[in-house]
């Protein structure tokens, strides 16, 4: 199974300045086929689900703020909030999905 | 608009059985497979279960497997989660998602509010 692992686990950053999660897999998303990273990124704010922000590791879903983005190939992955608004306290989890289980990263709570 | 409304959660002893319902509607919903992700109080997200649109592939995470059944009726827009044998350690929150494939699980852009189960004596 691959293993998803997130840093840090936490994370303070001021009000419009850049905030960087990581996110790391046991062996790579990369599909050589097709050159797409197998990768999701979700925001989860308290008592309520995760809303999903980016796919293929950089594509940003519809409605998602571009002030995220995200990158990385293989087994290496980076979100990237470029500059913090109050809103996007929450959680963050990285997600792939290249094979079964489809597992998460432990996540990352970010907060100002 | 995409709805998911999950129902069925609630308090069940250990060793027993609950299954879980979400209805889905503002989509096509046989053509698209559905996953069922849990999260327990204060944790992450562990995925559990996907079906594909029509039935014909399922996929589970290790620890439920021979005691969950995921299933879907087409004709009623609604996904199930048969859970038996439960275990304290199933306790937690059951999101139902679509996922944004047909067949295999890839990536979820729609979730529901959460159903609670509690596994408890």
């Amino acid at each position: 199974d691959i293993v998803m692992t997130q840093s840090p686990d936490s994370l303070a950053v001021s009000l419009g300045e850049r905030a960087t999660i990581n996110c790391k897999s046991s062996q790579s998303l990369l599909y050589s086929s097709n050159s797409k990273n197998y990768l999701a990124w979700y925001q989860q704010k308290p008592g309520q689900p995760p809303k999903l922000l980016i796919y293929w590791a950089s594509t940003r879903e519809s409605g998602v703020p571009d002030r995220f983005s995200g990158s990385g190939s293989g087994t290496d992955f980076t979100l990237t909030i470029s500059s913090l608004q109050a809103e996007d306290v929450a959680v963050y989890y990285c997600q792939q999905y290249y094979s079964t289980p489809n597992a998460f990263g432990q996540g990352t709570k970010l907060e100002i | 608009e995409v709805q998911l409304l999950e129902s069925g959660g609630g308090l069940v002893q250990p060793g027993g059985s609950l299954r879980l319902s979400c209805v889905a509607s503002g989509f096509t919903f046989s053509t698209y497979a559905m996953t069922w992700v849990r999260q327990a109080p204060g944790r992450g997200l562990e995925w559990v279960s996907t079906i594909s649109g029509i039935s014909d592939d399922t996929y589970y995470t290790d620890s439920v497997k021979g005691r969950f059944t995921i299933s879907r009726d087409n004709s009623k827009n609604t996904l199930y989660l048969q859970m038996n044998s439960l275990r304290a350690e199933d306790t937690a929150v059951y999101y139902c998602a679509q996922d944004s494939g047909a067949n295999r699980p890839l990536w979820a852009p729609y979730w529901g509010q959460g159903a609670l189960v509690t596994v408890s004596s």
